[in-house]
């Protein structure tokens, strides 16, 4: 198994523009998570899904979207690209159960910058 | 103010040392608390779990501690290793996970 996979593993952006980071997880987990990690800081919660077509909002969803249209796959889209999105993202995922109790498998990362 | 507060921020120690982590968190209600490794440029991976009623787990070299009515847990790391090197996060679960800021260990030959 090749776990949680993110795409691209680097990114710089141009204020204004918009990209999708890519995740996607081959355990069959139903639940999925996008965070964010800026330096000093603990992981930031932006969006989850327990399940496909479910999404919901973290603790810091402003200027991001998701989407879940299957198991494996939960994009996340930077519409208008800020310099306050420079960061490191993570998406994971977790088995079954109640959210964020079981164990969750992170990603690699993708890290953005925004100039 | 973040929930889950670590210390120190950063450590160096000599390979073969031992060395401990803290914890402390605000976090209620409290479902359960883990330690995660990450290493640089990579994704953190989980090392233990305890839930209320757990005072202590292992892992290998590893050793968590946690005192629910003080809200404080530790990571003791025996012997410690080139391979440690690396942040060690806390995460805390209640109705979602709270993660502290990371402790970045630095072990020397």
């Amino acid at each position: 198994n090749a776990g949680v996979t993110q795409t691209p593993k680097f990114r710089i952006l141009k204020i204004g523009q918009s990209m999708t980071l890519q995740c996607t997880q081959d355990m069959n987990h139903n639940y999925m998570y996008w965070y964010r990690q800026d330096p000093g800081m603990g992981l930031k919660l932006i969006y989850y899904s327990v399940g496909a077509g479910i999404t919901d909002k973290g603790e810091v969803p402003n200027g991001y979207n998701v989407s879940r249209s299957t198991t494996e796959d939960f994009p996340l889209r930077l519409e208008l690209a800020a310099p306050s999105q420079t960061s490191v993202y993570f998406c994971a995922s977790s088995t079954t159960g109640i959210p964020f109790y079981n164990e969750q498998f992170f990603g690699p990362g993708t890290r953005l910058t925004v100039l | 103010k973040n929930q889950v507060e670590q210390s120190p921020q950063s450590l160096i120690i000599l390979e073969g040392k031992n060395c401990t982590l803290q914890c402390n968190y605000t976090v209620s209600p409290f479902s359960n608390l883990r330690w995660y490794k990450q290493d640089t440029g990579r994704g953190p991976v989980s090392l233990t779990i305890m839930t209320f009623s757990e005072n202590t787990k292992s892992n290998g070299r590893y050793t968590a501690t946690l005192d629910a009515d003080t809200k404080q847990s530790s990571l003791h790391i025996t012997a410690s290793q080139l391979s440690d090197s690396a942040s060690y996060i806390c995460v805390v679960s209640a109705n979602d996970m709270r993660f502290g800021a990371g402790t970045r260990l630095t072990v020397k030959p």
